[in-house]
């Protein structure tokens, strides 16, 4: 199985503050990457393609590094909404998307 | 609209007994996924469909496990005879086309005891 490694952390921040994930993935194949978001006891949900140029989306930024094999996401100003749990993603050739364990993330007050 | 519909939302049965679980896609969406989410595994592709035609079944785990998809608005997950083991939250997803973004359901959320 290819993996997706990410650190599960908790990452405990206080609210305002500017937070990193990273990620690294062991397919060279891997075609597309995703970040998505799961709260406690939910379904995962989309929060954001990632873009080898990069790409920002409100407070979200994603990076990928192809030849490092490395992918990040930066969110700025932190809310307390963005508490939950963090999923890289990539997916190969085929359309079935290979998850990370996830991050977890707690912004508090 | 309504997204993915799965069911039941929980299950708890004793081990030997059959389990089927139930996804209705988002209507006209083509394909279809089954993942498994555990603490120790995180979450796992176990088949996936498109137009009702397995494509990939190569993360079901044993014999134990089947699924099927009658028609484009339907697809059962059993598991027969269930183990302990296999407790963990099952996912169906649905897409509009094989790269577009995955809709997930809200999950069984499976105890075999």
């Amino acid at each position: 199985r290819k993996e997706v490694e990410q650190d599960p952390g908790p990452f405990n921040v206080p609210e305002g503050a500017t937070v990193a994930f990273n990620c690294t993935y062991s397919n060279s194949a891997s075609q597309s990457f995703f970040w998505y978001r799961q709260d406690c006891r939910k379904e995962p949900k989309l929060l954001m393609s990632v873009y080898s140029s990069g790409n920002e989306d409100g407070r979200f930024t994603a990076q990928l590094n192809r030849a490092s094999q490395y992918i990040s996401l930066l969110i700025r100003d932190s809310k307390l909404s963005d508490s939950a749990t963090y999923l890289c993603v990539d997916r190969d050739s085929g359309y079935a998307l290979n998850f990370g364990k996830g991050t977890s993330l707690l912004v508090t007050p | 609209d309504a997204g993915v519909i799965q069911s039941p939302r929980h299950e708890v049965t004793e081990m030997g007994q059959e389990v089927t679980l139930r996804c209705k896609p988002i209507s006209g969406h083509d394909y279809l996924f089954w993942y498994r989410q555990t603490m120790m595994r995180g979450l796992e592709l176990l088949i996936y469909f498109n137009n009702n035609v397995p494509i990939d079944d190569s993360g079901m785990p044993e014999d134990r496990f089947s699924a099927k998809m009658p028609n484009a608005s339907f697809s059962t997950l059993k598991i027969q005879p269930s183990e302990p083991r296999d407790s963990a939250v099952y996912f169906c997803a649905s897409s509009l086309g094989g790269n577009q973004p995955q809709h997930f359901g809200d999950g069984t959320r499976l105890s075999i005891l």
